[in-house]
């Protein structure tokens, strides 16, 4: 969807590096979502916000961070990227408790 | 995990029929929606459904919500190979999040 981005759309990095991918929307809307896309698992929420400063953990969030400073903007970070955070990334944004709407995903990988 | 379960996990059809695809999931829930996601491509929302609802439709897809069995379908019928992609069932059990599913594998042949 044009109304929401994510950067970047491929990294590759090595173990122990920091990492951190960007969630941008322009539709105002109050709830935003990190997930991850794992072949044989799904879509897993990471980490979940539902307002400026206000986050919250979700099904896998160990070793995750996230910051949401601004409306538009959301931020997950990788302290110290490890193998096991390879993975595709997703974004998601909401006005509600209801139809989401994802960014295009980040492949990232961690060598 | 609460995550829900898709049925089959792969699914390969001539174009003009229909397609079924089920959801299982484990706890209660407040509604459950249907994703699509094409290949490389972030998910695209097609049709939630609420607890207290049992069918509903939109254009080509029809859903169907049985609680008592805590399971969900999703039937597209008159398939086009447009339709080739992965679907996916979402769940929101209260508060802000949502589990899905594992996905069912569409492929539509022309």
């Amino acid at each position: 969807d044009a109304g929401i981005t994510q950067s970047p759309r491929h990294k590759v990095t090595e173990t122990g590096t920091p990492v951190t991918l960007r969630c941008h929307q322009t539709e105002n809307h109050r709830y935003m979502y990190w997930y991850r896309q794992d072949p044989g698992h799904g879509l897993r929420l990471i980490h979940y916000s539902y307002g400026v400063k206000d986050t919250d953990k979700g099904e896998v969030s160990d070793g995750y961070s996230v910051s949401r400073s601004k409306t538009e903007d959301f931020l997950l970070t990788l302290e110290s990227a490890t193998s096991s955070q390879t993975s595709v990334y997703f974004c998601a944004s909401s006005y509600s408790y209801n139809e989401q709407f994802f960014g295009p995903g980040t492949r990232l990988t961690v060598l | 995990s609460q995550q829900g379960e898709e049925d089959p996990q792969a699914l390969s059809i001539q174009e003009g029929e229909n397609a079924t695809m089920n959801c299982s999931y484990k706890t209660s829930i407040n509604n459950l929606q249907w994703y699509r996601q094409n290949s490389g491509r972030g998910l695209v929302h097609l049709i939630l459904i609420r607890s207290n609802e049992r069918e509903k439709h939109s254009g080509r897809l029809r859903v169907t919500l049985d609680t008592s069995k805590k399971s969900s379908s999703l039937l597209i019928t008159a398939s086009r190979a447009a339709d080739t992609a992965s679907y996916f069932c979402a769940t929101d059990a209260g508060g802000n999040q949502f589990y899905f599913g594992t996905g069912t594998s569409l492929t539509v042949i022309p």
